[in-house]
């Protein structure tokens, strides 16, 4: 069956390193994946799309990049900032019209 | 920027009630979506809807479920015989094309007693 993997429920790093996170998935054949970010108590917010022809995308201080060789993305927020405490998604693309997440990243960045 | 908007923002309700949860997708999207997160949870796909009918299910959408578009703007996500077990967010998603970028709402908390 299909899975996506995103590791470490949470991620606790120092105001201006580097984030990284990882989406892992099997079973998926995806043309693209996108990342999502989410607030406690409100809808996730699309962030970022990578098509397995980009080996990276960037946007502002995010990073995406994505190896379907692997089956992995990597989410990259450089200088990171409280602000950018959040939960962060992914999601492969889907044969089907059923597009679905994974489990998410809680990302928090301290002071 | 247009926004999906979803109504109620809370919704209490007693087991076996039926509720309706409304969605007033992106004007000029043509795909439509439920998703649920249980407190604390993923997010999980419930539904997709095109053309005027279900494209997608998942295994969460049993008959317990609904979904309908009843006018050009709304659409409707119905639960009957509410259960505990349906206290969630329930958050509704449109976009332009098929596996595009979603665009959500802020979602309706439903909880059932």
């Amino acid at each position: 069956s299909q899975k996506i993997e995103q590791n470490s429920e949470a991620l606790n790093i120092q105001e201006g390193k580097t984030a990284t996170l990882t989406c892992n998935y099997t079973n998926y054949s995806p043309a693209y994946l996108q990342w999502y970010r989410q607030d406690p108590g409100r809808g996730p917010v699309f962030l970022l799309l990578i098509r397995e022809n980009e080996k990276e995308k960037r946007k502002e201080r995010l990073k995406v990049t994505f190896d379907t060789t692997l089956k992995q993305s990597l989410f990259h927020i450089t200088a990171s900032q409280p602000a950018d405490s959040a939960t962060y998604l992914c999601a492969p693309e889907s044969n089907n019209n059923d597009m679905r997440f994974g489990a998410g990243t809680r990302l928090t960045v301290k002071p | 920027e247009p926004e999906v908007t979803q109504t109620p923002s809370h919704q209490v309700t007693q087991m076996g009630q039926e509720v309706i949860l409304r969605c007033v997708p992106i004007s000029n999207h043509l795909y439509f979506y439920w998703y649920r997160q249980i407190l604390g949870q993923k997010v999980e796909f419930l539904v997709s809807f095109y053309n005027n009918e279900i494209s997608e299910k998942s295994e969460i959408f049993d008959d317990q479920f609904s979904v309908e578009r009843p006018d050009g703007s709304n659409f409707t996500l119905k639960i009957r015989s509410t259960k505990l077990e349906d206290s969630a967010m329930y958050f509704c998603a449109s976009s332009e094309e098929r596996n595009s970028p979603l665009h959500f709402g802020n979602g309706t908390r439903l909880t059932v007693t």
